[in-house]
């Protein structure tokens, strides 16, 4: 089972510059999330989404724009690259939440550096 | 404010010894609260879920305690290996609305031989 899988692995960008992280998972869960991960600091909550078709923000959503089209994608584009998204980026999928057995399952994450 | 707080930040133990991570948390209302293992360059994978009513859990060399009355929970690793060497991150969740998870700054475990 390939799980929760994120491409691409590294990413360097210029500042002002777009891109796309891509998520996908083959678990058939119907929630999934973005995450980002600071250095010190706990994951903190940029996207999520609960099924095909629907999004919310989390904590930390400017600055990013997320997509739901099928149960297995959850893509995350940044528009205006700022030095201040450099960051790992982790998506996720899960059962729902209050679901006896609904651990998160995380990708491996996208390391990026905006320079 | 929900906040969720880990000690010590970094650990070095030698292979073979014990050791317990903490956690303390303010989220409320509770609904649980899991421990994970994140490997260098890896995302964090669940090593144990605590609910209200779980005061222990096991799983292999790893044991979770869960004091709700106190909002603690503990991580003890028994005879630990070098493949133990991650970081342990502490996650509560809440039953609000919908849902709000609050995850702590995690511990950094280094095994050395």
């Amino acid at each position: 089972n390939a799980g929760v899988t994120q491409t691409p692995k590294f990413r360097i960008l210029k500042i002002g510059q777009s891109m796309t992280l891509q998520c996908a998972q083959d678990m058939n869960h119907n929630y999934m999330y973005w995450y980002r991960q600071d250095p010190g600091m706990g994951l903190k909550l940029i996207y999520y989404s609960v099924g095909a078709g629907i999004t919310d923000k989390g904590e930390v959503p400017n600055g990013y724009n997320v997509s739901r089209s099928t149960t297995e994608d959850f893509p995350l584009r940044l528009e205006l690259a700022a030095p201040s998204q450099t960051s790992v980026y982790f998506c996720a999928s899960s059962y729902p939440p209050g679901a006896p057995n609904s651990p998160l399952h995380f990708g491996n994450g996208t390391r990026l550096t905006v320079t | 404010k929900n906040q969720v707080e880990q000690s010590p930040q970094s650990l070095i133990i030698l292979e073979g010894k014990n050791c317990t991570l903490q956690c303390n948390y303010t989220v409320s209302p509770f609904s649980n609260l899991r421990w994970y293992k994140q490997d260098t360059g890896r995302g964090p994978v669940s090593l144990t879920i605590m609910t209200f009513s779980e005061n222990t859990k096991s799983n292999g060399r790893y044991t979770a305690t869960l004091d709700a009355d106190t909002k603690q929970s503990s991580l003890h690793i028994t005879a630990s290996q070098l493949s133990d060497s991650a970081s342990y991150i502490c996650v509560v969740s809440a039953t609000t609305g919908g849902f709000k998870t609050i995850f702590g700054a995690g511990t950094r475990l280094f095994v050395k031989a």
